[in-house]
């Protein structure tokens, strides 16, 4: 069983809808990040966050620590938005990041 | 200007042969990671250098072979090459964890796919 588990692994959305990708692991983190990785295989950063909740356009994401879970939210998606969507978390004391499997996101127009 | 840059982009190349890649950092960041992705498009770290040094050395094959020559570029050398280590290769770089452990963002090379005939 991986220690970082993501769900769902494919997800394909009109454009518009709201849409919740979820991540749960059971490593002991300082922090986890959320990657994007486009159609073309570049992996951007989108968010690293330790607690409660963060915001940038259109992008939400929240983390539980308690819980060992945190979600990526995409509001009023766009085609543009069709990616794979990745978290990631590192262990308590180093930098070694353990992956998700992935959320492939399609978004239609 | 590119953060981190790796070259080349595209390496195809036959069994058994050796090859490198690549990796610099224009960021100041004083670690640098490699990571493979699969044909399942699976991530996993290979190796972590922070100020030239090695930190993180995962079960990786002999045959890779990491070497930092400053703290902005971080080359990866694979001898032997077997039709299993096709995959695309990403750097990465981030600037030192805090002494509290505190992490930071991680920004990623544009990737190298090897393809191994």
């Amino acid at each position: 069983k991986n220690e970082v588990e993501q769900s769902p692994q494919n997800l394909t959305a009109q454009e518009g809808e709201f849409i919740t990708i979820n991540c749960s692991y059971s490593v002991g983190i300082s922090a986890l990040h959320w990657l994007q990785q486009h159609p073309g295989g570049g992996i951007v950063s989108l968010f690293m966050l330790s607690s409660g909740k963060k915001k940038h356009g259109r992008l939400i994401a929240t983390i539980n620590i308690q819980e060992k879970h945190s979600s990526l939210h995409i509001t009023a998606s766009h085609p543009r938005d069709s990616a794979v969507y990745i978290c990631a978390a590192p262990s308590r004391g180093n930098e070694k990041l353990t992956f998700g499997t992935g959320t492939r996101l399609t978004i239609i127009p | 200007d590119t953060a981190v840059s790796q070259t080349p982009k595209y390496l195809v190349t036959q069994m058994g042969n050796d090859k490198s890649i690549k990796c610099e950092q224009n960021l100041g960041h004083d670690t640098m990671y490699w990571y493979k992705q699969d044909s399942k498009k699976f991530l996993k770290i290979m190796f972590s250098y922070n100020n030239k040094e090695l930190i993180i050395n995962e079960t990786v094959p002999n045959r890779f072979s990491p070497k930092s020559p400053d703290k902005a570029h971080l080359n990866l050398h694979i001898n032997s090459l077997e039709l299993g280590d096709s995959a695309v290769y990403f750097c990465a770089s981030s600037q030192e964890k805090t002494s509290a452990g505190y992490s930071y963002e991680q920004y990623f090379g544009p990737g190298t796919r090897l393809t191994v005939t």
